[in-house]
């Protein structure tokens, strides 16, 4: 079965540093997101991506977020300044033409 | 706008016994709904989904779903617990030309031996 992959699995940062999260979505689907949970926490919507741009993002998606589609197959969240709140785990989804997404299997950032 | 209610954020079942959780949504669009499971320190693995047609749906584990437009419901069964039904569960809304997910809070369900 197709998988969304996601490197690193666990990521420690320092306060202020940039990090960048990477993920490998199935190869002929069209549709990007993150989504970040912090701990005990319920899953956030940050991002989505579509025809190489934003589609729609949230409230938490503000300047310290970026993302790209470099090279047609990997999709990157970047956060150039981290804080201490963004220590969350990080999901990458993709999704075809059907309804619904594959998850990656995410990325833990702890930001020291 | 969308938004989803888990009632119950820990649930305890004895093994054996039916699992019940459930699932509230609002939507100003036909709705797409999900259930997801996450165990400790893994990604979000798809139960099921709902989208269109038939109302009672089958997914993985012997879990289902039915959903109930009138009641705004969505409600996660299984018949029979099973220890490694130990997880929590996530339910999800999302619609037609709003592909983006809103999750509730999730519900941890516990199983007893």
């Amino acid at each position: 079965e197709p998988e969304v992959t996601q490197t690193p699995s666990h990521q420690v940062t320092q306060m202020g540093q940039e990090v960048i999260l990477r993920c490998v979505p199935i190869s002929n689907h069209l549709y990007f997101y993150w989504y970040r949970q912090i701990l005990g926490q319920k899953v956030e919507f940050l991002v989505s991506f579509y025809n190489n741009e934003i589609s729609e993002k949230s409230e938490i998606f503000d300047d310290q977020f970026s993302v790209e589609r470099p090279d047609g197959s990997n999709f990157t969240l970047k956060i150039r300044s981290t804080k201490l709140e963004d220590s969350a785990m990080y999901f990458c989804a993709s999704m075809g033409t059907g309804v619904g997404y594959t998850f990656g299997s995410g990325t833990r950032l702890t930001v020291v | 706008a969308q938004s989803v209610t888990q009632l119950g954020s820990h649930v305890s079942v004895s093994e054996g016994a039916l699992v019940l959780l459930r699932c509230n949504y609002s939507s100003s669009v036909p709705p797409y709904l999900f259930w997801y499971v996450q165990y400790p320190n893994q990604g979000l693995q798809l139960l099921l989904k709902y989208t269109t047609g038939a109302t009672l749906v089958k997914g993985i584990n012997g879990f289902e779903a039915e959903f109930k437009k009138s009641e705004t419901s969505f409600h996660l069964t299984k018949p029979s617990a099973h220890m490694s039904d130990a997880a929590e569960y996530f339910c999800a809304v999302s619609g037609f030309g709003t592909y983006k997910y809103i999750f509730g809070t999730g519900t941890r369900l516990k199983v007893l031996a």
